[in-house]
């Protein structure tokens, strides 16, 4: 089973609205990472919050962590429409390659 | 443009062609890493080099058979694919094989065999 799971499969909001996704893992972690897909595109790392951390930001992105519940979540303030795209959270577990999990489609309606 | 770079973007072949996905990178990293992704699949690890070893092979048929002649260049060779085999190519590179930075992604490789 998946390492990461992200929640919701899919989500529709409106332009202007916040955007929230979560993450579950099932194992110790490193860090956690969220990464964005642009439709048939390539990852594109967004943040990276450590284990030893339990919020972070990047412009209008906010990342929380709460080793104890195994989750994480991505908001995204006052969306646009160029935030459309697929959103994968990734766990670092150590001495391992990260794993993605099946990624969250958000789409921003106009 | 990520500082991976996949080429080409598209490609369609037959059943009993041959054909070379590549990707280049310029970031100094140490790793790189092939990844399957098909249509409402999560995305498929295939293989992972490191200091241009391989040191893992996901499984994955012998139709497919990568290459990483340095730590800059990394290549997918592919030979009497199926049409499952359709899909997009991601190459990635990170720092570290651990993962611990994070990875570059390329724009990736769509393939599709007819």
């Amino acid at each position: 089973s998946q390492q990461g799971e992200e929640d919701p499969q899919a989500l529709s909001i409106q332009e202007g609205e916040n955007a929230t996704m979560n993450c579950s893992y099932k194992t110790s972690i490193n860090n956690l990472q969220w990464y964005r897909q642009n439709s048939g595109r390539g990852l594109v790392h967004l943040i990276l919050i450590r284990s030893n951390e339990r919020e972070k930001h990047s412009g209008r992105l906010r990342v929380t962590l709460d080793t104890s519940k195994k989750s994480s979540s991505l908001l995204i303030t006052a969306s646009r429409a160029a935030d459309t795209a697929s959103y994968f959270c990734a766990t670092a577990v150590r001495d391992d390659k990260i794993i993605f999990g099946k990624g969250t489609r958000l789409h921003i309606l106009p | 443009e990520t500082g991976v770079t996949q080429t080409p973007r598209h490609l369609v072949m037959g059943m009993t062609n041959k054909k070379s996905l590549k990707c280049e990178q310029h970031l100094g990293h140490n790793a790189m890493y092939w990844y399957k992704q098909s249509a409402k699949k999560p995305l498929e690890l295939m293989f992972v080099y490191s200091l241009e070893e391989r040191v893992e092979n996901n499984s994955v048929p012998s139709r497919f058979s990568p290459e990483c002649p340095n730590s800059s260049h990394l290549f997918l060779h592919l030979h009497t694919l199926q049409p499952e085999d359709s899909a997009l190519y991601l190459c990635a590179s990170s720092q570290l094989r651990t993962g611990y930075y994070g990875y570059t992604f390329g724009s990736g490789t769509r393939l599709t065999v007819v």
